[in-house]
């Protein structure tokens, strides 16, 4: 299986920062991986597909970049609404691979 | 408006079987692959299983092959997962979620259900 390897596990950022998260998959997985939102007690929410593509309905501050092993999501100024849990989805190979998460708090 | 809910977790002892449900609302079921998606408790996300739209085609995560099964009657707008030899590295919230385009087969989308509770434990 496509071992999916997210860092940080977390991140103290203030309102206002720019913060990234990467996800490195153990194989080339061009462009197929997704990035998820999970606030607690929530189903994830799709944040990014096709490692650059912003899902309708999601802010614009939020960008992916990436392809082959190599991927990012980047927040360019944080809200309030994004202190939350962010996984990252490699959606090429079977059995799909979410990254461990990154855990995002408030400074 | 679009919905999942699923049902049909429980406390369960041991190497018991379980059978979770998750009925659609607010579009085509039949035209979606489905997925399930479980969280164990303080832990991430696990990608378990998914069914193509017409239920033909199936793939589960490694470490569960041999003891789920996912089905789908498209007749009732209902997705299945059937967990049997249960243990209690399966104690997770357990989610149905879809995909993001009709008649494709692999891209989770935002639309998945409010989860379902199974815990493993005699």
């Amino acid at each position: 299986a496509i071992q999916m390897t997210q860092s940080p596990s977390s991140l103290s950022a203030s309102i206002g920062d720019r913060v990234t998260i990467t996800c490195r998959a153990s194989q080339g997985i061009k462009t197929d991986l997704a990035w998820y939102q999970q606030k607690p007690g929530k189903a994830p929410q799709l944040l990014i597909y096709d490692a650059s593509h912003l899902q309708s309905g999601v802010p614009s501050r939020f960008s992916g970049r990436g392809s082959g092993t190599d991927f990012t999501l980047t927040i360019s100024s944080l809200q309030p609404e994004d202190f939350a849990t962010y996984f990252c989805l490699q959606d090429l190979d079977y059995p799909y691979t979410f990254g461990q998460g990154t855990k995002l708090e408030i400074k | 408006q679009v919905q999942l809910v699923e049902s049909g977790g429980g406390v369960v002892q041991p190497g018991r079987s379980l059978r979770l449900s998750c009925v659609a609302s607010g579009f085509t079921f039949s035209s979606f692959a489905m997925h399930w998606v479980r969280q164990a408790p303080g832990r991430g996300l696990e990608w378990v299983a998914i069914t193509s739209f017409d239920g033909n085609k199936n793939y589960y995560a490694d470490s569960l092959t041999g003891r789920v099964t996912i089905s789908r009657d498209n007749s009732k707008n209902t997705l299945y997962l059937q967990m049997n030899s249960l243990r209690p590295e399966d104690t997770a919230v357990y989610y149905c979620a879809r995909d993001r385009v009709p008649g494709g087969m692999g891209e989770l989308s935002s639309v998945w259900g409010q989860g379902t509770q199974v815990a493993v434990s005699s």
